[in-house]
């Protein structure tokens, strides 16, 4: 089975500050990778996916992640950061069509300083 | 805005009652998911059903049951509450059932006192 980690729980930085949020995944294949976000009384948005090929994707609102098959890894990075990025942020793998199969990291909580 | 949308978006009850949350998946998605999202035990997946079947199950309790009707809404029953189930429940929807992505809805914060 597939399993998530996000080694930080939190994270603060500055706004203009550049940001990485780290996600290493297991799984025996190449896996569906997501980045979803979760703003404070809101629902998962999914600002990045990566299905296969490159292994820089570009998402909304100038994030990007790099897939890292060596590594295992799937890091959300993002240039420069506004106060509008804070929020609960949750890498996710998805294995195939079946629920269980697409499981969530614990989630890494981004505050942004002024 | 996903498209998803999750009724209501609040419940208080007392332990013991039984509620029940309700979901409409986007238009033309056909499978639906519920996670169940506490702060000590993260994102977890509850139960999925693809065009009105069970499709796969996770860690939900018996006291716990779902549904998907013929218009592919998808209603979560949760009885006998304990104090422990307060959590915002979250629906998700996803096209076939052979992608891995899903668009959530907003979820049901349920509050048992």
């Amino acid at each position: 089975a597939q399993s998530v980690t996000q080694p930080d729980i939190h994270i603060t930085v500055s706004e203009g500050a550049s940001l990485e949020l780290r996600c290493n995944y297991s799984y025996g294949a190449t896996p569906y990778l997501f980045w979803y976000v979760q703003s404070p009384g809101q629902g998962l948005q999914l600002p990045l996916k990566y299905f296969s090929g490159d292994t820089l994707v570009q998402g909304i609102k100038g994030f990007e992640a790099e897939f890292k098959r060596s590594q295992s890894s799937f890091n959300l990075r993002k240039p420069s950061v506004h106060w509008s990025d804070a929020a609960e942020y949750f890498c996710a793998v998805g294995a195939s069509n079946y629920g269980q199969n697409f499981v969530f990291g614990p989630g890494t909580r981004l505050s942004v300083l002024p | 805005d996903s498209g998803v949308t999750q009724t209501p978006k609040h419940l208080i009850t007392a332990t013991g009652q039984r509620v029940t949350l309700r979901c409409s998946p986007r238009s033309g998605d056909l499978s639906v998911y519920w996670y169940q999202q506490s702060l000590d035990q993260g994102l977890q997946f509850l139960i999925q059903y693809y065009n009105g079947e069970e499709r796969a199950k996770g860690n939900i309790l018996e006291r716990f049951s779902a549904q998907q009707f013929p218009d592919l809404h998808s209603e979560l029953n949760l009885s006998s509450l304990e104090l422990g189930d307060s959590a915002l429940y979250f629906c998700a929807s996803s096209p076939t059932s052979d992608t891995g992505e899903l668009f959530f809805g907003e979820g049901s914060r349920l509050t048992v006192l």
